[in-house]
């Protein structure tokens, strides 16, 4: 699998319901960021977590990260209509640029 | 809050001709990206730009690419001889110095070669 492969690639579920995004990646990272990007527009950050990091929270949104695996998950908790998005996660090579997965549309039906 | 800009928002060409996308990355920011996303495929790198000169630059950058920090403000990419092939929404971001790399991402230009 490429860095940064997030399963599945699409997600439909009922608003209110829980949704849970993964991510792989295959080299050592220092961090690890998740961002969503609404359909046709830029791309929002939402978290970091950093390598020494085993869980983060901000609102409704969870991230675990275990380096072992190396694997991440993204967890949003009572979705809304408006979470309807791409999301994507994104490892930052030894350049310092990005390296993003091919995303998981997420639809969250009202 | 400060925010990257992007114009224009879209921009049409036909095979090519040469364009030039515009960013104007957050002021105190130091390091530049240009990433590029072809409908329906993931965000691609294409180049990092840190002190008046390119840092990286991925194997899609050719040499049909070429950017530029004309002034203070601007960050510019520029497609010297526009291929279909180089339709795609191009997203310039920057970061500052500090901190864990989080790149602030600019609303992307889409461009559409014809």
């Amino acid at each position: 699998s490429q860095q940064g492969e997030e399963d599945p690639q699409a997600l439909s579920i009922q608003e209110g319901e829980n949704a849970t995004m993964n991510c792989s990646y295959k080299t050592s990272i220092n961090n690890l960021q998740w961002y969503r990007q609404n359909s046709g527009r830029g791309l929002v950050h939402l978290i970091l977590i950093r390598s020494n990091e085993r869980e983060k929270h901000s609102g409704r949104l969870r991230v675990t990260l275990d380096t072992s695996k190396k694997s991440s998950s993204l967890l949003i908790t009572a979705s809304r209509a408006a979470d309807t998005a791409s999301y994507f996660c994104a490892t930052v090579n030894r350049g310092q640029n990005f390296v993003f997965g091919p995303g998981t549309r997420l639809s969250v039906l009202p | 809050e400060p925010e990257v800009t992007q114009t224009p928002s879209h921009q049409v060409t036909q095979m090519g001709q040469e364009v030039i996308l515009r960013c104007v990355p957050i002021s105190n920011h130091l390091y530049f990206y240009w990433y590029r996303q072809i409908l329906g495929q993931k965000v691609e790198f294409l180049v990092s730009f840190y002190n008046n000169e390119i840092s990286e630059k991925s194997e899609i950058f050719d040499d049909q690419f070429s950017v530029e920090r004309p002034d203070g403000s601007n960050f510019t990419l520029k497609i010297r001889s526009t291929k279909l092939e180089d339709s795609a929404m191009y997203f310039c971001a920057s970061r500052s110095q500090s901190g864990d790399n989080e790149q602030f991402f600019g609303p992307g230009t889409r461009l559409t070669v014809l």
